[in-house]
């Protein structure tokens, strides 16, 4: 099956620095890639996600970069806020079928300092 | 936007008894949800697919006659946790898609902290 493997496990870094959150994936048929920020004792809320025929997106502060040839997907924050603190979920699937259940990475956590 | 609704939000219970968790898709149409568990400071983990009309399709590992999931209608999922033990202990999260044929677009609940003593 599918395996999800996320870095850092935890990151710190001042309110204005930019934060970037890597993850590789194994199976080449993975097609959709969401990313998730869960606060504590809250479910995950997605932020931002790709498909696999696109190399990159972005919405506003935060982006996120697809390789497909070697299999890995990276989210960028900008100009982080302490508000942005939380933990941070990437995630992989295969679309276009009637089962296209999420594995997880690992998680995130994100400290931002003001 | 897609909503998933879930219910209780928190609950305590006594050993031995069941609990039953509900997950509702609010403004859309859900033939498949999934159900996960989360452990502190840990992954989601996904323990079962819940399929309208027909059977779960449960994960290696989880005891299907101990996590009962019945999907009885195309907007409601429910998780019944019986005989429950204090290792039951967990934070339960559902999901559900609109758009599951394209493989995209899942919608989380708010989680269920359930607490056995």
């Amino acid at each position: 099956g599918e395996n999800v493997e996320q870095h850092p496990s935890t990151l710190s870094v001042q309110e204005g620095d930019s934060a970037v959150i890597k993850c590789t994936y194994s199976d080449s048929a993975s097609n959709y890639f969401p990313w998730y920020k869960q606060e504590l004792g809250k479910g995950p809320q997605l932020i931002i996600d790709i498909r696999s025929n696109v190399g990159e997106k972005k919405d506003q502060r935060i982006a996120v970069t697809l390789n497909k040839t070697a299999k890995h997907f990276s989210l960028h924050i900008t100009e982080t806020q302490p508000e942005d603190s939380a933990v941070y979920f990437c995630a992989a699937s295969i679309g276009g079928t009637s089962y296209g259940k999420l594995t997880f990475g690992q998680g995130t956590i994100l400290t931002v300092h003001p | 936007g897609a909503v998933v609704s879930q219910h209780p939000s928190w609950v305590i219970c006594k050993s031995g008894t069941s609990v039953k968790i509900e997950c509702r898709s609010l403004d859309f149409q859900a033939t498949t949800m999934f159900w996960y568990r989360q452990f502190p400071k840990q992954s989601l983990m996904l323990m079962a697919t819940s399929n309208e009309g027909s059977k779960a399709t449960y994960e290696q590992g989880v005891e299907k006659d101990k996590f009962l999931i019945n999907h009885a209608s195309l907007t409601l999922s429910t998780l019944t946790v019986t005989s429950a033990h204090p290792e039951d202990s967990s934070f339960y999260i559902c999901s559900a898609s609109p758009a599951l044929d394209r493989g995209l677009g899942y919608t989380f609940g708010s989680g269920t902290r359930l607490t056995v003593v």
